[in-house]
Parts: C-alpha cells; sequence; structure tokens
C-alpha cells in the first residue's frame, strides 16, 4: 500500500498570511504512461463532506479559488494556500489516486 | 448539479450486518467509477471500496475484504454497501464519492454506522 503523510499535523496563520502543507508518499505518484501526478489535495470544513481543491498535483478542481495551488512530483508535494481568508479554516488531506488501495494523508488542520 | 445522497446507516450490534445505499442524480452515473470512504468519528479518512462502471471490477480496503461488498445498479443510478461481520472499529461516517477513474469527485453528505452492543 502507498503510505501518505503530510507535515505538520496542525498549523495556525494569520488572516493574509500563506499556508504550507507538505505530503510525502511512500513511492512515486509519476505516472509514465501519461506523465501526470496522481496526487489529490481535498479540504474538509467542520460538519462538511470533503472538497476535491487539486488534482494531478497542480490542477484546481471546479470553483476553487486561485489562492489554493498544488506543486510537486514523484513523491513530494506542496499544498500552498497565498493569503488565508477566515473560511479557509479546514482540515486538509492529500490522497493518492495512483492506484487500489487508495490512501489518504492524516490530514493538516489550518487555523488563524 | 450533481446530487449524491446515502441511507440506510444507524446502530447494529458487533456481528450484525447493514447495506448502505447511494443515491446519484445530475451525473452520466454508468459512466463513472464509484467509491465508498469512511470516517470515524473525530478521525481522518479511509477509502473503503471502489467499483467500475460496469460492476465487475472492484477493490477493497484489507480490513474489509470478505466481509464487505459493493455493487451497483446503473439503471436506478444507484450505489451499495453491504456490510456483514460489523466490528466496532466499523463505526464511521460512510460517504459515497463519485469518482474520475480513481479520482474521487463529489461527496455526499454521508450516513452514520454505529457498530454497539
Amino acid at each position: 500500500d502507498i503510505v501518505m503523510t503530510q507535515s505538520p499535523d496542525s498549523l495556525a496563520v494569520s488572516l493574509g498570511e500563506r499556508a504550507t502543507i507538505n505530503c510525502k508518499s511512500s513511492q512515486s505518484l509519476l505516472s509514465s504512461s501519461d506523465n501526470q501526478n496522481y496526487l489529490a489535495w481535498y479540504q474538509q470544513k467542520v460538519g462538511q463532506p470533503p472538497k476535491l481543491l487539486i488534482y494531478w498535483a497542480s490542477t484546481r478542481g471546479s470553483g476553487v479559488p486561485d489562492r489554493f495551488s498544488g506543486s510537486g512530483s514523484g513523491t513530494d508535494f506542496t499544498l500552498t494556500v497565498s493569503s488565508l481568508q477566515a473560511e479557509d479554516v479546514a482540515v486538509y488531506y492529500c490522497h493518492q489516486h495512483y492506484g487500489a488501495p487508495l490512501t489518504f494523508g492524516q490530514g493538516t488542520k489550518v487555523e488563524i | 448539479e450533481v446530487q449524491v445522497v446515502e441511507s440506510g446507516g444507524g446502530l447494529v450490534q458487533p456481528g450484525g450486518s447493514l447495506r448502505l445505499s447511494c443515491a446519484v442524480s445530475g451525473f452520466i452515473f454508468n459512466s463513472e467509477w464509484m467509491n465508498w470512504v469512511r470516517q470515524a468519528p473525530g478521525k481522518g479518512l479511509e477509502w473503503v471500496a471502489i467499483i467500475n462502471k460496469d460492476g465487475n471490477v472492484k477493490y477493497y480496503m484489507n480490513s474489509v475484504k470478505g466481509r464487505f461488498a459493493i455493487s451497483r445498479d446503473n439503471t436506478k443510478n444507484s450505489l451499495y454497501l453491504q456490510m456483514n461481520g460489523l466490528r466496532v472499529e466499523d463505526t464511521a461516517v460512510y460517504f459515497c464519492v463519485t469518482g474520475r477513474g480513481f479520482l474521487l469527485d463529489i461527496w455526499g453528505q454521508g450516513t452514520m454506522v454505529t457498530v454497539s452492543s
């Protein structure tokens, strides 16, 4: 199974400041057939289901603000919120959609 | 607009069975993979099972193999999860999730399953 490890487990960021979350996979998520990284990021607010933010490591989902960006390749990935807003308080998960069993990171709690 | 609605959760004793259902609308159901993902109270996300568009390819997380069965009815735009031999550690909110390949796309609100004596 591919193990996903996020860091940090939690972070506090001031409004308008940058938040950075890291995710490391135990094996490469880069597909040789299409040169895509099969890494996604989800945002889960309290009492809500997760929402897809980023897929293929850097492609924003539908309606996702451009302050959210994803980067990285292979085994090391980053989610960046360029200017944190109050509505961004949530738990963020990375997820590999490279192959079954699908796996998630443990989550990173972002607070103001 | 895609809508995903789960049902069938509840309280069950250890060793018991439960069948979850998921109704999907606003989506070409028979063209995509579908998933179940769970979240224990206060814990992270845990993928449970996936089924392909035709229903003939299925994958499961190790701890539910032989106990849970994912299925679908494309004529009813519905996904199911038959859960047998339930354990206390299966207690969680179960989410039905549409897929784009193996990518988890649109999530329902979830249905709570509590396994307790």
